[in-house]
């Protein structure tokens, strides 16, 4: 157990719908992370936060967006679903002692598995 | 731009034989590099990372890596399978030039088979 959460575990929808994927970092770590996990694109960065701030954009569609709350939990909102965004959505956090850059030892959540109907 | 490249998408062992998985990573700089495996069903969980401190790097359950620069490799090995070693294993870089982020690139993994 990593100490990341995420929630919910499976989440079914139809194509045009807005879900929200939620991820409690492990307590005390002020940086989250963001992946996504298919077939054909393998795992990819999204997202990253820092102590609420948006630190890093990677290949994030602008239909998705993400916010950092002042409790540090993070919310991943993905709108306007298509077939393609099924896949698994990873969240990952780290401690900060390196001011959420390069080298810190990130922690990753069980994921979240989104399938569009 | 950073990329790994982890060669083979697929390797079979048998329980007891020598595990070694590569990869490779293209970076102008020294780069942090990782290793995680995926169990089925399971986050990621950190086998191993290379900080520049040491070339070797010993990690959970057995694996251990080796930097080599000139190669730009960073193969991860273990010396006797077990059967609890089948999962998907994941190289990963976090470098410079990204500005201040520890954001991480993967490799395509590789699925690691041990037969009994």
């Amino acid at each position: 157990d990593s100490g990341v959460t995420q929630t919910p575990k499976h989440l079914i929808t139809a194509t045009g719908q807005r879900v929200t994927l939620r991820c409690s970092p492990r307590s005390g770590d002020l940086s989250v992370y963001w992946y996504q996990q298919s077939l054909d694109q393998g795992l990819q960065f999204l997202i990253q936060y820092y102590n609420g701030e948006e630190r890093a954009k990677g290949n994030i569609l602008e239909r998705f967006s993400a916010q950092q709350f002042p409790d540090l939990h993070s919310e991943l909102n993905l709108s306007s679903l298509e077939l393609g965004d099924s896949a698994l959505y990873f969240c990952a956090s780290s401690g900060g002692e390196l001011a959420g850059g390069l080298g810190e030892t990130q922690y990753f959540g069980p994921g979240t598995r989104l399938l569009v109907l | 731009a950073q990329s790994v490249t982890q060669l083979g998408s697929h390797v079979s062992v048998s329980e007891g034989a020598l595990v070694l998985l590569r990869c490779n990573y293209s970076s102008s700089v020294p780069p942090y590099l990782f290793w995680y495996v995926q169990y089925p069903n399971q986050g990621l969980q950190l086998l191993l990372k290379y900080t520049s401190a040491a070339t070797l790097v010993k990690g959970i359950n057995g694996f251990e890596a080796e930097f080599k620069k000139s190669e730009t490799s960073f193969h991860l090995t273990k010396p006797s399978a077990h059967m609890s070693d089948a999962a998907e294993y994941f190289c990963a870089v976090s470098t410079h030039g990204s500005g201040n982020t520890g954001k991480l690139i993967f490799g395509q993994g590789t699925t690691l088979q041990v037969k009994p």
